[in-house]
């Protein structure tokens, strides 16, 4: 069974401050797929980047960084320098079988930056 | 290129009722997949198509089912509408093979009375 656990309910921030939204994922697959989505109060959901399990590379794209360590099935998220536009709730995601495109979902985190 | 379409995005309707959500993929995609969102329970998958076939189903009652036509649009419906049922339902659209990512509509949010 898959298992993806946010453990941060909700966060709030100040502009321009750095945050992490932890991610903490479980399955006996070897090849896995992890995801982070953005969902604005519109309510769809916004992909921001996807990892297979096989590229530990983190990546970086503008203010936003990913941290993925199999070692420790985490996969963390990074805004760097926050901006109210971040506000949101964001989820992590794992999609895990071969030819599957279930997503399983952590409970997400609220994030709030204040200006 | 337009994006998933969810119809309709509101929708109100009494216990015991039965309602159809439609959802219209990504020109070109092929698979949909549904979701159930609540506060209580939060992103729950409901079931996946691809090429007209139902190839993975969540954890829910048989009041809810689906189908995907041949144009890829799909199609929920939920029977015997129970107050719990209230919620967002997301629809996700993806090319093809497991590592791409899912593109997801608005939602419709439903609201059993």
């Amino acid at each position: 069974a898959q298992k993806v656990t946010q453990a941060q309910t909700e966060i709030s921030v100040v502009e321009k401050e750095d945050v992490t939204l932890d991610c903490v994922y479980e399955t006996r697959d070897t090849t896995y797929y992890l995801f982070w989505y953005k969902q604005p109060p519109s309510g769809e959901l916004v992909f921001l980047i996807r990892r297979n399990s096989f590229d530990e590379q983190n990546e970086i794209s503008g203010r936003y960084s990913w941290n993925f360590q199999k070692s420790t099935s985490s996969f963390n998220f990074t805004i760097t320098a926050s901006q109210v536009v971040d506000s949101a709730v964001y989820f992590c995601a794992l999609r895990a079988g071969a030819g599957s495109y279930q997503l399983t979902f952590g409970k997400g985190t609220k994030l709030s930056v204040i200006p | 290129k337009a994006g998933v379409t969810q119809t309709p995005r509101y929708l109100i309707k009494t216990r015991g009722q039965q309602v159809t959500l439609s959802c219209s993929p990504i020109s070109g995609h092929r698979s949909v997949s549904w979701y159930q969102q609540t506060p209580g329970q939060g992103l729950q998958f409901l079931f996946e198509y691809f090429s007209e076939t139902q190839r993975n189903k969540g954890n829910f009652p048989g009041r809810f089912s689906g189908r995907q036509f041949s144009n890829s649009r799909s199609e929920m419906n939920v029977s015997t509408l129970e107050l719990g049922d209230s919620a967002l339902y997301l629809c996700a659209s993806s090319l093809r093979s497991g590592d791409t990512e899912a593109f997801f509509g608005q939602g419709t949010r439903l609201t059993v009375v």
